[in-house]
């Protein structure tokens, strides 16, 4: 077990809803990414975050928004849901000190499904 | 730019045989190299990684991988195949200054054969 925590383990939503994911990071780590896993892929790398700032982005649209929270748990937000949003997504926390990242640990994921 | 390319999506083994999942990297900067394990319906944990030092890294459950800069590859292996090692791995690349954005590829499905 990692100490990586991901709310709610599954979701169902509809097309053009809004949806929001949570993670709360291990102790001691003050980063989260924000991956997606479509089915029978690898994780995509959707942002990051650090000291509650956007650091870094993948290619994804601006629909997908993220939050850190000052205890670094964080949220990810996906605004007008798509069938192709129907996903994996993981979050990972890690220690990052100067631009040095430790091993990323991985939560259980949110299944989304978008119908 | 930073990619991986993991050769064949689907290995299948027998019980006590080797084990070799290839992973190939393309990096722009000194890579860190890493291997993760997933089970159905879980998230993902790390088997091992590369950042600096010894270019054969060993890892949990009996695993390792080598880092080969000439080749630019980074495969797993493990001597002896048990029926739990049946899962996904996946290798992902970061590197220096990346602050740990991982690039994955695509996936290898292990099956182990009784």
């Amino acid at each position: 077990e990692t100490g990586v925590t991901q709310s709610p383990t599954h979701l169902i939503k509809t097309r053009g809803q809004q949806v929001t994911l949570r993670c709360s990071s291990q102790s001691g780590h003050n980063t989260v990414s924000w991956y997606q896993q479509a089915l029978g892929q690898g994780p995509q790398f959707i942002f990051q975050y650090y000291r509650e700032e956007e650091n870094g982005r993948g290619n994804f649209p601006p629909r997908f928004s993220g939050l850190q929270f000052p205890n670094y748990s964080s949220e990810l937000n996906v605004n007008a849901l798509e069938l192709d949003d129907s996903a994996l997504y993981l979050c990972a926390s890690s220690r990052l000190l100067d631009s040095m990242n430790t091993e990323a640990f991985f939560g259980q994921g949110t299944r989304l499904t978008v119908v | 730019a930073q990619s991986v390319t993991q050769l064949g999506s689907h290995v299948s083994v027998s019980e006590g045989a080797l084990v070799l999942l290839r992973c190939n990297y393309s990096s722009s900067v000194p890579p860190y190299l890493f291997w993760y394990v997933q089970y159905p319906n879980q998230g993902l944990q790390l088997l091992l990684k590369y950042t600096t030092g010894a270019t054969l890294v060993k890892g949990i459950n009996g695993f390792e991988a080598e880092f080969k800069k000439s080749e630019t590859s980074f495969h797993l292996t493990k001597p002896s195949a048990h029926m739990s090692d049946a899962a996904e791995y996946f290798c992902a690349v970061s590197g220096l200054g990346q602050g740990g954005k991982l690039i994955f590829g695509q996936g290898t499905e292990l099956s182990v054969k009784p």
